[in-house]
């Protein structure tokens, strides 16, 4: 089974703090994504990733920065984290363009 | 860009009924349209898809039904049963290199016993 592991499920921060979340899957996937998802606004890229040291914008880029050293592993950062950055986070991995395999997800709380 | 537009937002039935849930895409170049479930407390899952070469697939109780021509395609559930209760999303894509899935904003079914 594929396996997609974020390092919390539940962060609280200070508006205005360095925020690093990880994403590890064990599947040598090639393809990697960071997604958040808000009620009534469904799932939005915000960042993803085809290969090592490789990153493409998604649809909200703004605020974020994303990091992929190894293949296995693909960080989303927040520099400075604001209030509007509350929500939950969302990787998910794939080989080839066609199934998805989502994390448990990070809920994050900004305050 | 792709726009993917999902509903209804939320859908109620009885155990035993049928659910539909549509969904349309802008970019007349999508090829590959997945549909998601996502139970509480978990991350989406994919559950059926379908690639524009067919007009329909089903897999025991859920269906999907694609028409590129009006560019809509739709999920059915039929013979509905609590643990049908979840987030269903729709998604739309190229199957090309640098593309990724546009997600619909997603519909809350609660199939009530």
């Amino acid at each position: 089974d594929v396996k997609v592991t974020q390092s919390s499920r539940y962060l609280v921060k200070r508006t205005g703090e360095k925020v690093f979340l990880e994403c590890v899957q064990d599947m040598d996937h090639e393809n990697m994504f960071w997604y958040r998802q808000d009620p009534g606004l469904g799932l939005r890229l915000i960042y993803f990733s085809y290969d090592v040291k490789m990153k493409e914008k998604g649809d909200i880029p703004e605020g974020y920065s994303v990091s992929r050293e190894k293949k296995e592993r693909f960080s989303l950062i927040l520099e400075s984290a604001s209030t509007n950055q509350t929500s939950m986070y969302l990787c998910a991995t794939s080989r080839g363009y066609y199934e998805q395999y989502f994390g448990p997800g990070t809920r994050l709380t900004v305050t | 860009g792709e726009n993917v537009e999902q509903h209804p937002s939320t859908l109620s039935v009885q155990e035993g009924d049928s659910a539909v849930i549509k969904c349309t895409y802008s970019d007349s170049a999508s090829n590959y349209f997945p549909w998601y479930k996502q139970e509480l407390g978990k991350g989406p899952q994919l559950i059926i898809d379908i690639r524009s070469n067919v007009g329909e697939k089903k897999d025991q109780r859920i269906a999907v039904t694609l028409n590129k021509t009006a560019k809509h395609f739709s999920l059915h559930i039929t013979e509905t049963q609590p643990e049908d209760s979840a987030v269903y999303f729709c998604a739309a894509s190229r199957v090309q290199a640098g593309t990724a899935l546009i997600f619909g904003k997603g519909t809350t079914l609660s199939v009530s016993s």
